[in-house]
């Protein structure tokens, strides 16, 4: 089975720009997440996506958004970008709901605002 | 709010050493608990979890296991590899979804 795929894997990007990563998760998998990894701040949670509906939310700002599709794919995307959005954004999907559920992550896309 | 304290690294270990990773949890209720790996210039892989107390969760000779009274869930290996050289992440998700709090991270270098 095939895992959790991000595209792209390397995103170089100029302030005030925006950006839209995309994330398949795992054959099967309905529940989609998007995290933050920086040096200075860890892992830090930004949605979940559930059967096409944002179930949980992190406190990122609105400039962060996301979507997830019928096929339950899923995209973030970041508008005016500053440079402390540089970072890796990883995707996690797993079944679904319930907590108990193992996230599969994916490799990440490594956003670099210049 | 939930929050995840892991043991500060670097946990620098020569070959076949016995491993352990401290970590401790805050959360309401009962979550569950994870163990993530993520070699270099990867993402994150599960290695192990418990949903429940005194549940013990095992994967590639490390184990965890879920301790309600001192809320730990410390990671051990028995005899580390190279190949073991990696950041490991504690990490909790509560009842309200699929969250996942992570700790800080611990990297760990095995030395032959």
């Amino acid at each position: 089975k095939a895992g959790v795929t991000q595209t792209p894997r390397y995103l170089i990007k100029t302030r005030g720009q925006q950006v839209t990563l995309s994330c398949s998760p795992i054959s099967g998998h309905r529940s989609v997440s998007w995290y933050q990894q920086t040096p200075g701040q860890g892992l830090q949670f930004l949605f979940e996506y559930f059967s096409e509906t944002q179930r949980n939310k992190g406190n990122f700002p609105g400039r962060f958004s996301g979507r997830q599709f019928s096929n339950s794919r899923s995209e973030m995307n970041v508008s005016t970008l500053e440079l402390g959005d540089s970072a890796l954004y990883l995707c996690a999907s797993s079944l679904g709901a319930r907590h108990s559920y193992e996230q599969y992550f994916g490799p990440g896309t490594r956003l670099t605002v210049t | 709010g939930n929050s995840v304290t892991q043991m500060e690294g670097p946990v620098t270990l020569s070959e076949e050493a016995f491993l352990t990773i401290n970590c401790t949890y805050t959360a309401t209720g009962y979550p569950s608990l994870f163990w993530y790996v993520q070699y270099p210039g990867e993402g994150l892989q599960l290695l192990l979890k418990a949903t429940k107390a005194d549940d013990k969760g095992s994967n590639k000779g490390f184990e965890a296991t879920y301790r309600k009274e001192t809320t730990s869930f410390h990671l051990e290996k028995g005899s580390v590899q190279v190949s073991d050289s990696a950041v490991y992440f504690c990490a909790l998700s509560d009842k309200q979804g699929n969250k996942l709090v992570f700790g800080a991270g611990t990297i760990l270098r095995v030395k032959s």
